[in-house]
């Protein structure tokens, strides 16, 4: 089986504007989950996908948002961008069942300047 | 809310040397615990999990961990640390209720030829 996959792998933006991040589940998988892996804070919870609606939500502004598609890929958008937004954004795929193992893509490295 | 503790956040070892990670968490249900590894330029990978039963789980490569419910813990060790064992090393927990994960910060483990 393929794994999970994240386009685009880098970006570069600058503070203001706003991007979106890909993410395509392991096949079979339903729930997807994004985080924000920065140096010192290790990595935090944005939200969780399932069956295209949002089930769980970490504590980021509302700048974050995301969305699931009828095939579970999902899409990650952050709108307004600020400096300290620069991290390395993961996805993570698993089955449909809370608490099963997440499988994580390579990442999406965003540099905002 | 849950939190995870890695009190260890870097590590020098010499080859042979014998590992232990710490992993404290807090939260008072029933809980997935996990260990991930983050080898340089590669994306988060299982290194061992635990559901239920046996409270001494084997991994890949070599690692076990424990679960120690009385003290929130779930340490991670090896007896034989090799050089290719350099990466990152994250502890994570989920409650079975929920499917947000929580990460601890990380424990940088570099391993001396």
């Amino acid at each position: 089986k393929a794994g999970v996959t994240q386009t685009p792998r880098y970006l570069i933006k600058t503070r203001g504007q706003q991007v979106t991040l890909s993410c395509s589940p392991i096949s079979g998988h339903r729930s997807v989950s994004w985080y924000q892996q920065t140096p010192g804070q290790g990595l935090q919870f944005l939200f969780e996908y399932f069956s295209e609606t949002q089930r769980n939500k970490g504590n980021f502004p509302g700048r974050f948002s995301g969305r699931q598609f009828s095939n579970s890929r999902s899409e990650m958008n952050v709108s307004t961008l600020e400096l300290g937004d620069s991290a390395l954004y993961l996805c993570a795929s698993s089955l449909s069942q809370p608490g099963e193992t997440q499988y994580f893509g390579p990442g999406t490295r965003l540099l905002v300047l | 809310a849950q939190s995870v503790s890695q009190h260890n956040h870097h590590v020098i070892l010499s080859e042979a040397a014998s590992l232990e990670l710490g992993c404290n968490y807090s939260y008072g249900g029933t809980v997935n615990l996990f260990w991930y590894v983050q080898y340089p330029g590669q994306h988060l990978q299982l290194l061992l999990k635990y559901f239920s039963g046996d409270p001494l789980v084997k991994g890949i490569k070599g690692f076990e961990a424990e679960f120690i419910k009385s003290k929130f813990s779930f340490n991670l060790r090896k007896p034989s640390v090799q050089w290719s064992d350099t990466a990152e090393y994250f502890c994570a927990v989920n409650a079975r209720t929920g499917n947000q994960f929580y990460f601890g910060t990380g424990t940088s483990l570099t391993v001396i030829p």
